[in-house]
């Protein structure tokens, strides 16, 4: 099992473009959640998914937007990037939201 | 609103030098309680998770123990490779969210 894969590792945007983060699962995971993690901070919840087309927001959601059309794939789409989503960003995904979540090794997003 | 600390934010040891890391919670309805470690450049790695208090789990070095009030994770004749940040997230089932600490980062030297 590859676990939780993100794509792309790293990222430089100009302020006002758009792009899509990527995470796929294996593990046939019902939950899946987004993160973001800034230093000095603990990590925070943008947007979590609890099955194929149920998404719901986390604690810090305005900025993005996500889909889950399959139970592998929840993309996290960034609109109008701004220089305060210059962050590091993590996919996870649990079988329940009481069980442990495996996350993946994130994509370094720079807005300038 | 759920809150964690965690002390010390940075922890130097001496290789064999055993220690403890804490994790204080303030939330209403604990679910379940988890560790993680995590390296430079990488994301969380999970090592534990506690339900009840009184519980105790270990893994290698590590033993993570649960009170009312706080975790312990306690790290016995460490290595250099334990050296990392060490995570600490709490679930009550509001928003279907963790609510993580900022860490211990842990360095463990010859």
């Amino acid at each position: 099992n590859a676990g939780v894969t993100q794509t792309p590792k790293f990222r430089i945007l100009k302020i006002g473009q758009s792009m899509t983060l990527q995470c796929t699962q294996d593990m046939n995971h019902n939950y899946m959640y987004w993160y973001r993690q800034d230093p000095g901070m603990g990590l925070k919840l943008i947007y979590y998914s609890v099955g194929a087309g149920i998404t719901d927001k986390g604690e810090v959601p305005n900025g993005y937007n996500v889909s889950r059309s399959t139970t592998e794939d929840f993309p996290l789409r960034l609109e109008l990037a701004a220089p305060s989503q210059t962050s590091v960003y993590f996919c996870a995904s649990s079988y329940k939201n009481t069980y442990e979540q495996y996350f993946g090794p994130g994509t370094r997003l720079t807005v300038t | 609103e759920d809150q964690v600390t965690q002390s010390p934010e940075a922890l130097r040891l001496q290789e064999g030098e055993s220690s403890s890391l804490n994790c204080s919670y303030t939330v209403s309805g604990l679910r379940g309680l988890f560790w993680y470690r995590q390296d430079p450049g990488k994301g969380p790695e999970f090592l534990f998770t506690l339900y009840s208090a009184g519980e105790e789990k270990e893994k290698e070095r590590l033993k993570a123990t649960l009170t009312k009030k706080e975790s312990f994770l306690h790290i016995t004749a460490p290595k250099p490779e334990d050296s990392a940040t060490y995570l600490c997230a709490v679930f009550t089932g509001g928003g279907n969210k963790l609510t993580f600490g900022t860490g211990t980062q842990l360095k463990v030297e010859l």
